[in-house]
């Protein structure tokens, strides 16, 4: 079975700080996705990466930045995390040109900023 | 761009009954998938069941099926025999065909309860 991983399942920081949320998955998927989940609005695209080094940015990428220096390890990066980020923060991962292309997700991560 | 739409926020139904969640979604490519993904409580996302979209006969997994009309761009998902632990969030999803890397566009999500 796919696993991914997420280093927190909630997480509590103050305006200002600088967050990392960190994602592994254990399959040797090529693509790696951070989605914001809020009520309302269902998951939005954060960034995405298709391989090492390399990153797309998403649908809402302002305020975050992220880091893929390991094909298993995608990590999502506030550099100062405000109120209006706080929100439901899933990862996922998927084969290279997968035809059958299913997106395996994390448990996610409660952040609150206040 | 490509936008998915689910016009019931909300959901209920009994145990054992069948409830239909829908989904609509604009674009003008004409190769695609279609998904939905179920979010119960423990927040862990699962693929419910996908449809390729040059496929006229609907997907089907077990008590889940589709209702996929490509005209009316529209991907309803049926639950038959409904039990307590498909309450969930459930999400439509849409992905443009063999690209590499192509992101999935979801919709607002229908939260389903069922009721004993």
């Amino acid at each position: 079975d796919v696993k991914v991983t997420q280093s927190s399942r909630y997480l509590v920081k103050r305006t200002g700080e600088k967050v990392f949320l960190e994602c592994v998955q254990d399959m040797d998927h090529e693509n790696m996705f951070w989605y914001r989940q809020d009520p309302g609005l269902g998951l939005r695209l954060i960034y995405f990466s298709y391989d090492v080094k390399m990153k797309e940015k998403g649908d809402i990428p302002e305020g975050y930045s992220v880091s893929r220096e390991k094909k298993e390890r995608f990590s999502l990066i506030l550099e100062s995390a405000s109120t209006n980020q706080t929100s439901m923060y899933l990862c996922a991962s998927s084969l290279w040109a997968s035809g059958r292309y299913e997106q395996y997700f994390g448990p996610g991560t409660r952040l609150t900023v206040t | 761009a490509q936008t998915v739409t689910q016009s019931q926020p909300e959901m209920s139904v009994q145990e054992a009954e069948t409830v239909t969640l829908s989904c609509t979604y604009d674009t003008s490519e004409s190769d695609y998938y279609l998904f939905w993904y179920k979010q119960p409580p423990s927040r862990q996302m699962i693929l419910v069941i996908r449809q390729e979209a040059y496929k006229q006969q609907n997907a089907t997994e077990n008590r889940f099926s589709v209702n996929f009309q490509k005209a009316a761009k529209s991907f309803s998902l049926k639950i038959s025999d409904s039990q307590l632990g498909d309450a969930a969030m459930y999400f439509c999803a849409y992905r443009r065909g063999e690209t590499s890397g192509s992101r999935l566009t979801f919709g607002e999500g229908t939260q389903l309860t069922v009721n004993p």
